[in-house]
C-alpha cells in the first residue's frame, strides 16, 4: 500500500496557473474515477475541493479544477491566490477496497 | 451543520489499548460510510479504516490490520475505534471523517478537528 506519488513542493506567483500531479498505478487511479483532492492549512482539518476526478464540491472556487489521464491525476489551480498557499493531498480509491491518499504537496504562493 | 467531534485520545503505553469515539451530527448518519484517518503532526495523510453505513463493509489499512476495529452504533450517531497492541508508530492526530456516499469508500466530505493519541512509555 505504498501512497500515491505527488512533488514535495511546487510554487507560484500570484495570478498564475498551478498544477500538481497524482500518480499512481492501474490499481488505484488507473482504473477507478473516485479521485478527490484535498486542502489542509497548517493546524486545520482537510477539507475536498475536487472529488469524482474533477466535480467541485458546493463553495469551492471554480479557480480548482481536476483531470485525470492514465495512471496520474492532476489538480490544476488558475489565478493563483495568496489563499491557496497550503497542503494538497490526492486521494483514491484501490482495488484493495482502501483509500489511498499521497504523500502531499506543500504549495507556496511566492 | 455537519458536526464531527471525536475524544477519547490520550497517552498510553506501547501495547496497551485505547478507544477514541466520534460524534456526528448535521447529517443522517445512518445513510453514509464513514472513515478514521490519521496524520503525524508534520507528515501527510494516512487512511486507516472505513466503514459502511450498515457496517456491510469494513476494511483496514495494511498498517493496523488485526489491532484495530472500527464500528459505529447509528442509534447514538457514533462511530469507534478500538485500537489494540499500540505502537509507536501508531502516534498520530486521529481525524473521524465522512464519507460523500453509503456503501462504499468515496470521498471524504467532512472531517472532525481529529484527537491525539501518543504511544510512549
Amino acid at each position: 500500500q505504498s501512497a500515491l506519488t505527488q512533488p514535495a513542493s511546487v510554487s507560484g506567483s500570484p495570478g498564475q496557473s498551478i498544477t500538481i500531479s497524482c500518480t499512481g498505478t492501474s490499481n488505484d487511479i488507473g482504473n477507478y474515477n473516485v479521485v478527490s483532492w484535498y486542502q489542509q492549512y497548517p493546524g486545520k482539518a482537510p477539507k475536498v475541493i475536487i472529488y469524482e476526478v474533477n466535480e467541485r464540491p458546493s463553495g469551492v472556487s471554480n479557480r480548482f479544477s481536476g483531470s485525470k489521464s492514465g495512471n496520474t491525476a492532476s489538480l490544476t489551480i488558475s489565478g493563483l491566490q495568496a489563499e491557496d498557499e497550503a497542503d494538497y493531498y490526492c486521494s483514491s480509491y484501490t482495488k484493495s477496497n482502501i483509500l489511498l491518499f499521497g504523500g502531499g504537496t506543500k504549495l507556496t504562493v511566492l | 451543520e455537519v458536526k464531527l467531534e471525536e475524544s477519547g485520545g490520550g497517552l498510553v503505553q506501547p501495547g496497551r489499548s485505547l478507544r477514541v469515539s466520534c460524534v456526528a451530527s448535521g447529517f443522517n448518519f445512518d445513510e453514509y460510510a464513514m472513515h478514521w484517518v490519521r496524520q503525524v503532526p508534520g507528515k501527510g495523510l494516512e487512511w486507516v479504516s472505513g466503514i459502511t453505513w450498515n457496517s456491510g463493509n469494513i476494511d483496514y489499512a495494511d498498517s493496523v490490520k488485526g489491532r484495530f476495529t472500527i464500528s459505529r452504533d447509528n442509534a447514538k450517531n457514533s462511530l469507534y475505534l478500538q485500537m489494540n497492541s499500540l505502537r509507536g508508530e501508531d502516534t498520530a492526530l486521529y481525524y473521524c471523517a465522512k464519507d460523500g456516499g453509503s456503501s462504499g469508500w468515496f470521498w471524504l466530505d467532512a472531517w472532525g478537528l481529529g484527537t491525539l493519541v501518543t504511544v510512549s512509555s
